[in-house]
């Protein structure tokens, strides 16, 4: 079983579509979690960081930690063109220093 | 453009060649991270450099050899390369006692 599990897509949505986009894990010790944004020929970006659960919102941007159920989420609201990605997500235990595990990405195309 | 830099965005070499990558980092981070970007797999890290020394080598083959002259230049160099060493090699740099990873644009090498 992969450490990371996340939906490779690709998703396709109309603009202006809340997107939903999920990983799940199997390491109870994470406790950072992050998403970076990937577009074509270009390294990933951070676009949301969390500590442990909760919500965290930037801008149409929400990230979700839920730890009792080992499943993370990053919501897109009013989804534009230029959100078209893929999306990482990412996480860490504490005490582990520099090593971040990823998921495979998940491929996002909005169209208008 | 993130203070991330790498060059050549782009290297196609044989099998015999020997060539190196370079990344620069401009943030004043004391930790940087060589990955490997494979189509539809996860990151895959390879080196991790902490404060100027190896702290990591995630059973990488011989063919890669990492060098961190100082805190803000990390090189990878290439000898003997097979063909699915084909991929997007990206680099990382971070605040040793920070979670988060900042990236660069990424390498594409192609190995004929």
């Amino acid at each position: 079983q992969k450490e990371v599990e996340q939906d490779p897509g690709p998703l396709s949505v109309p603009e202006g579509a809340i997107v939903s986009l999920n990983c799940t894990y199997s390491n109870s010790a994470f406790q950072y979690f992050m998403w970076y944004r990937q577009y074509s020929r270009k390294g990933p970006e951070l676009l949301m960081y969390t500590y442990s659960s909760g919500n965290k919102e930037d801008g149409r941007f929400t990230a979700q930690v839920d730890k009792s159920s080992k499943y993370i989420s990053l919501f897109i609201r009013d989804s534009q063109p230029s959100d078209s990605a893929t999306y990482l997500c990412a996480m860490r235990s504490s005490g582990n220093t520099g090593k971040l595990i990823f998921g495979q990405g998940t491929t996002l195309q909005v169209k208008p | 453009e993130t203070g991330v830099t790498q060059t050549p965005r782009h290297l196609v070499m044989g099998m015999t060649n020997k060539k190196s990558l370079k990344c620069e980092q401009h943030l004043g981070h004391n930790a940087m991270y060589w990955y490997k970007q494979s189509a539809k797999k996860p990151l895959e890290l390879m080196f991790v450099y902490s404060l100027e020394e190896r702290v990591e080598n995630n059973s990488v083959p011989s063919r890669f050899s990492p060098e961190c002259p100082n805190s803000s230049h990390l090189f990878l160099h290439l000898h003997t390369l097979q063909p699915e060493d084909s991929a997007l090699y990206l680099c990382a740099s971070s605040q040793v006692e920070q979670q988060v990873q900042f990236f660069g644009p990424g390498t594409r090498l192609t190995v004929l």
